[in-house]
């Protein structure tokens, strides 16, 4: 299996433009989970899904962020409009059953610079 | 503040000494759970210690603890200059849901 997949692995864009993160869980987990890393604040939950269900998106910034799971293969994270404080290297991750039966698996990330 | 925080927040050893973090956490846990970051890369589990777990070994590695004291410990012994990551403690949360909640992390550098 090739784990967690994302992309773009690296994203630069100018304030006001929308930004789209994708991810592809390892096949066969049910739960993913988006967070946000920063320098200052440290890695924080975005939003969780199980079954492809949003179940807690209480960590979501504000309305410019959105996120989708249409299917159990892809998920995305959108950003509309983007700031510089949303500069960040975004995660996903994944995991068999309810998160706090097992480990979760991250992908690579995707650093995210706006300008 | 974070359900779990790691301490020390930066630690610096030599080649073939023992690193020690804490994590202290604030509200009952099903489970702790120990995560390193390489730099520029995702986390990658290492061990995971249920409520009712007082210690556990994995490799190199010893993770206990202690619920009366809300607190977990993670011991690298022999350490490698490849060791060299940050360590975060995970904390799942009963009254809000089956998320995990990461700790700052504690910056590890093991010298060769």
């Amino acid at each position: 299996d090739a784990g967690v997949i994302q992309s773009p692995r690296h994203e630069v864009t100018e304030m006001g433009q929308e930004v789209t993160l994708r991810c592809k869980p390892i096949s066969g987990h049910n739960s993913l989970f988006w967070y946000r890393q920063t320098m200052m604040r440290g890695l924080e939950l975005l939003i969780y899904f199980n079954n492809n269900v949003p179940i807690d998106d209480s960590g979501m910034p504000e309305d410019r962020f959105s996120a989708k799971m249409p299917n159990a293969s892809f998920s995305t994270l959108k950003i509309q409009p983007s700031e510089p404080r949303d500069s960040a290297v975004y995660f996903c991750a994944s995991s068999f059953g309810a998160s706090s039966e097992g480990e979760q698996f991250f992908g690579p990330g995707t650093r995210l610079t706006v300008l | 503040s974070q359900q779990g925080e790691e301490d020390p927040q930066a630690l610096s050893i030599q080649e073939g000494e023992n690193a020690t973090m804490n994590c202290s956490y604030k509200t009952s846990i099903n489970n702790l759970q120990w995560y390193r970051q390489n730099s520029g890369r995702g986390l990658v589990h290492l061990i995971l210690i249920r409520s009712n777990e007082r210690e556990k070994h994995s490799g190199r590695l010893r993770v206990t603890l202690d619920t009366s004291k809300k607190s977990s410990s993670l011991l690298i012994t022999a350490s490698r200059a490849a060791d060299t990551a940050s360590y975060f403690c995970a904390t799942d949360n009963n009254n809000a849901g089956n998320m995990l909640t990461f700790g700052g992390g504690t910056r590890l550098m093991v010298k060769p």
